[in-house]
């Protein structure tokens, strides 16, 4: 099944704890991102990557960072995680300039 | 700058009416238009597309968007509103040549009552 993976669905942490959220898809695609949703805001672009080892910030990069290893994977770091950092993250992926774009399930992080 | 507008928190219908969700968007060059619908503790899905050509596009679940160039607007419709149709969704706008930058509306909440 085509599918974006996201772990861990949810996670309470602490001000300051470093962590990672992994992002993996299975469909082969070049472009991957990774947003943030807050009440009233929409979605805003974290980072997004072009290609393995192609990354580029998006709206809202502070505090966050991002690698690009394999085709497949695109985890989420934050180094000293703060609590308005506090949010809903979704990682996507997409095939070329203009194929649909496939969401994961969603992130649910508290920092505390 | 891109960015998009929509200004309804939130649109009630009554099943079986017509609906619609309201998205403006403003862009330096040509716009590439989104519709996603995200339900309940789930991720964002795809509903459809404007990239060019016929200013009337269909997409998934029976629902449809016309883009309108002149009052920059990418309004979703439908013609008969489901319950099941209640959800979240969000209007995004890419402007061409402005590399991976998707910009994504605050969301409407749809509610169709029975």
């Amino acid at each position: 099944e085509a599918q974006v993976t996201q772990n861990p669905r949810y996670l309470i942490t602490v001000t300051g704890k470093k962590l990672t959220v992994t992002c993996s898809q299975n469909m082969n695609h070049e472009y991957m991102s990774w947003y943030r949703q807050d009440p009233g805001l929409g979605l805003r672009q974290i980072y997004y990557s072009m290609n393995v080892e192609v990354t580029d910030k998006g709206d809202v990069p502070e505090g966050y960072k991002v690698s690009r290893k394999e085709k497949r994977n695109f985890p989420l770091i934050l180094e000293s995680p703060s609590p308005n950092q506090t949010s809903l993250y979704f990682c996507a992926s997409r095939k070329g300039d203009w194929g649909e774009q496939f969401f994961g399930p969603g992130t649910r992080l508290t920092v505390l | 700058a891109q960015s998009v507008a929509q200004p309804e928190d939130q649109v009630n219908v009554a099943e079986g009416n017509p609906l619609t969700v309201k998205c403006t968007y403003s862009v330096s060059g040509n716009p590439y238009l989104f519709w996603y619908v995200q339900y309940p503790n789930r991720g964002l899905q795809f509903l459809l597309k404007y990239i060019t050509g016929d200013n009337l596009v269909k997409g998934s679940y029976g629902f449809e968007a016309e883009f309108n160039k002149s009052q920059t607007s990418f309004h979703l419709k439908k013609p008969s509103a489901l319950v099941s149709d209640s959800a979240l969704y969000f209007c995004a706008v890419r402007e061409e040549n402005a590399g991976n930058m998707l910009t994504f509306g605050g969301g409407t909440r749809l509610m169709v009552k029975p």
